[in-house]
C-alpha cells in the first residue's frame, strides 16, 4: 500500500533551467509534507516543508506547491545547479491525537535528479 | 553542534548472527526514530522512541527486531538472527522535545548479511 508515490524514477535537467519533481498521496489524513534531498552514502537532508493549510511555500531557489484536492505536491528548483543532483524524497505525516505532527513520516520511492552543466 | 551520529557506518554479519546499530541524537533532542531503506525503495518508518519509552513501534517486524533508548547512552536497534532480507540501510533521526518540524537524519548504517 504505497500511500506516497513519486512516479518519475529519474529526471534530467540542464543547468539554469527549472526542475519540477512531483509527488502524489492517497491518505487524506496527511497534513504536513516535506521534501528531503539525499546524496549517496549520506542520510536525507531536509529541504522544505508545507502544512496543509497552505498551498505554497518558498525558500530561496526551492518552492513547494500543494494541491489538496488533487492530493498532489510538487517541488520546483529554479535555477537548477549541478550540485542539486541527488535523490529527492517526498514525505508526509499526519497529526496524531495530541494535535501535532511527529516524525512518523511516509516516504515516496524517490526521484533521481541529474542537472547537467 | 554535532548532528545525529550513527555507528557503525557499515556492518557485515553472517546469517544467524546479531546486529546492533547505535544512534546518538542531536544535542537537546530526546526523540529518536529509526527508518529502514531497502534497495531501490524509499525509507520506511520502524519505531519512535523517547528516553526509556517506546512510543510507536508499528513499523517494526514482529520478530527478531527490538529497539531501546535508555536514560543514558545511545539508542540501540537490535536485530537477532539476521537473514539476507535484513540487508538494508538503517537510518536514525531525532527531533527536539516539542514535536513538529523536520527530522534530522544521521548518515545511516549499511547492514550486509552474508
Amino acid at each position: 500500500d504505497q500511500q506516497v508515490k513519486q512516479n518519475s524514477p529519474s529526471l534530467s535537467v540542464q543547468e539554469g533551467r527549472i526542475s519540477i519533481l512531483n509527488c502524489d498521496y492517497t491518505n487524506s489524513m496527511f497534513d504536513y509534507f516535506l521534501w528531503y534531498k539525499k546524496y549517496p552514502a549520506e542520510g536525507p537532508t531536509f529541504l522544505i516543508s508545507i502544512s496543509s493549510i497552505k498551498d505554497k511555500n518558498e525558500d530561496g531557489r526551492f518552492t513547494v506547491f500543494l494541491n489538496k484536492s488533487a492530493k498532489h505536491l510538487s517541488l520546483h528548483i529554479v535555477p537548477s545547479q549541478p550540485g542539486d543532483s541527488a535523490v529527492y524524497f517526498c514525505a508526509a505525516s499526519a497529526s496524531h491525537a495530541g494535535g501535532t505532527s511527529y516524525g512518523k513520516l511516509t516516504f515516496g520511492q524517490g526521484t533521481i535528479l541529474t542537472v547537467h552543466p | 553542534n554535532a548532528g545525529v551520529m550513527q555507528n557503525p557506518r557499515h556492518l557485515v554479519r553472517r546469517r544467524g548472527q546479531e546486529a546492533r546499530l547505535r544512534c546518538s541524537p542531536m544535542k537537546g533532542h530526546s526523540h529518536v526514530y529509526w527508518y529502514r531503506q531497502l534497495p531501490e525503495e524509499g525509507l520506511k518508518f520502524m519505531v519512535y522512541l523517547q528516553k526509556e519509552n517506546i512510543i510507536d513501534e508499528s513499523g517494526m517486524p514482529k520478530e527478531r527486531f527490538s529497539a531501546e533508548f535508555p536514560k543514558e547512552g545511545p539508542s540501540i536497534l537490535r536485530i537477532q538472527q539476521v537473514v539476507r532480507g535484513d540487508s538494508a540501510a538503517y537510518f536514525c533521526a531525532s527531533s527536539p522535545p516539542l514535536s513538529g518540524g523536520p527530522l534530522h537524519f544521521g548518515n545511516g548504517t549499511r547492514l550486509t548479511v552474508t
